[in-house]
């Protein structure tokens, strides 16, 4: 599976959208790109994933470059709960044993 | 529904005990995996299974057992307990298999376990 590199943390004020970028230079043309979120302590949650198109869904938006080296998870107006890690993962269907490659995260910190 | 379960959430342990995490699911998902995630860190998967009977290695498997003998239930074994197993454990589940990308993960509420 592709690596993905994040920023270690970022911050925004409440109310404000919330751009978090992910490179994933080595993707392949059947890997999806997920993210997920942790807030703190608790077990990582199901944001949105895609493979070549932008997505949207209830949570958030997912813009993915038309090379598929990079994309955005943008949460449109940003509240105090969704301080948390966010994860970008990238993983191809066919992976025999489903092993998400989790690094670090980018740690979001709303700000009233 | 109540998703992911795992008990319990707190585990103070000596060097040397034994122990058995629970992970419960009720969405009839095929796969089931653990995690353990150290402070800073990404999780990194131990033990996986897609199916009762059938398990498998992940990335850190070492120290610890799991058994798949219903669906519904993965618990993971620690035989013998060392302080590097100090961690946070996480429980996760989907569908199997995952011929598009639509399957992705539910988490359970993790358990945090301190070796002495």
């Amino acid at each position: 599976d592709a690596k993905t590199t994040q920023p270690p943390s970022m911050d925004c004020a409440e109310g404000r959208a919330a751009n978090l970028p992910c490179n994933h230079s080595t993707i392949s043309g059947n890997e999806y790109v997920y993210w997920y979120r942790q807030i703190h302590s608790q077990g990582p949650q199901y944001i949105i994933h895609g493979l070549k198109n932008n997505e949207t869904n209830e949570m958030a938006s997912l813009i993915i470059t038309e090379d598929r080296k990079s994309s955005t998870l943008i949460l449109p107006h940003a509240t105090l709960r969704d301080t948390a890690v966010y994860y970008c993962i990238v993983r191809s269907p066919g992976d025999s044993n489903y092993q998400l490659i989790w690094g670090a995260g980018t740690k979001l910190i709303i700000k009233p | 529904n109540a998703g992911v379960t795992q008990t319990p959430k707190f585990q103070v342990l000596k060097t040397g005990q034994s122990m058995t995490l629970q992970c419960a699911q009720d969405m009839n998902h095929e796969y089931m995996s653990w995690y353990r995630q150290d402070p800073g860190m990404g999780l990194r998967l131990i033990h996986y299974s897609v199916g009762a009977g059938i398990t498998d290695q992940g990335e850190v498997p070492n120290g610890y057992n799991v058994s798949r003998s219903t669906t519904e239930d993965f618990p993971l074994r620690l035989l013998s307990a060392a302080p590097s197993q100090t961690s946070v454990y996480f429980c996760a589940s989907s569908y199997w298999p995952l011929e598009s990308g639509a399957n992705v993960l539910t988490f359970g509420a993790g358990s945090r376990l301190t070796v002495l």
